[in-house]
């Protein structure tokens, strides 16, 4: 079956420091794979997406994902990390026979908590 | 540039009340369009589904129905809620191809 995991429910970083949200996925084929960030009581926003090429994608507000083919990850980072960067963040996929985003997995969201 | 309104942004509602929820979207045409519920400011769970006026797919069985009468108008409704309805609804849209879905601010329902 297809599922998206993103491993931890939270992840906690100091201001300043790189950050990292995992997310691993089970698709068959070469999928496209999203990151979405959403604001408390806000609709999600796209980050950024992956769909074939470079495996470094850089994205909004200085995020970058690398797409790992072998380890089927698709981890989001960023080299500093800003308070404002505060939020839940979500990992979805697509598969490659997919029409369209009607058959968009989800992960369950990482909560992302950066300490001044 | 293409924007997306989704109304209201509460609402609190007695058990057995109709619901409306609408969402409108602008500077696109054709969009396809979703329905979102969020329990518990997490898991995304996938309502309704439109490609087109009058196009609509469920994708699970519930107290709701989705409508679309204009090209870019999408309205989530129910004759009677339950408490279960309670949730965040979010209304997105997206083109054809690999393009990423947009998403409205949200309708916070909660019934009582």
């Amino acid at each position: 079956a297809q599922s998206v995991a993103q491993p931890e429910d939270q992840v906690n970083v100091a201001e300043g420091n790189p950050l990292t949200v995992k997310c691993t996925y089970s698709v068959s084929g070469n999928p496209y794979l999203f990151w979405y960030v959403q604001y408390p009581n806000r609709g999600l926003q796209f980050l950024l997406k992956y769909i074939t090429g470079d495996n470094l994608v850089k994205g909004s507000y200085g995020f970058e994902a690398e797409f790992n083919k072998s380890q089927t990850s698709f981890h989001l980072k960023k080299p500093s990390a800003l308070v404002s960067d505060s939020a839940l963040y979500f990992c979805a996929v697509r598969a490659p026979n997919a029409g369209n985003n009607r058959k968009l997995i989800w992960g369950l969201g990482t909560s992302l908590a950066v300490n001044p | 540039s293409q924007t997306i309104h989704q109304w209201p942004a509460t609402l609190v509602q007695p058990v057995g009340s109709p619901l409306s929820l609408e969402c409108t979207v602008e500077g696109t045409s054709n969009p396809n369009l979703y329905w979102y519920r969020q329990a518990a400011g997490r898991g995304l769970q996938l309502l309704f589904y439109s490609v087109g006026i009058g196009q609509i797919s469920s994708e699970v069985p519930q107290n709701l129905s989705a409508s679309r009468p204009q090209d870019r108008q999408f309205i989530l409704s129910s004759k009677k809620l339950l408490l279960s309805d309670s949730g965040f609804y979010l209304c997105a849209w997206s083109g054809t191809g690999v393009i990423p879905l947009h998403f409205g601010n949200g309708t916070r329902l909660t019934v009582t």
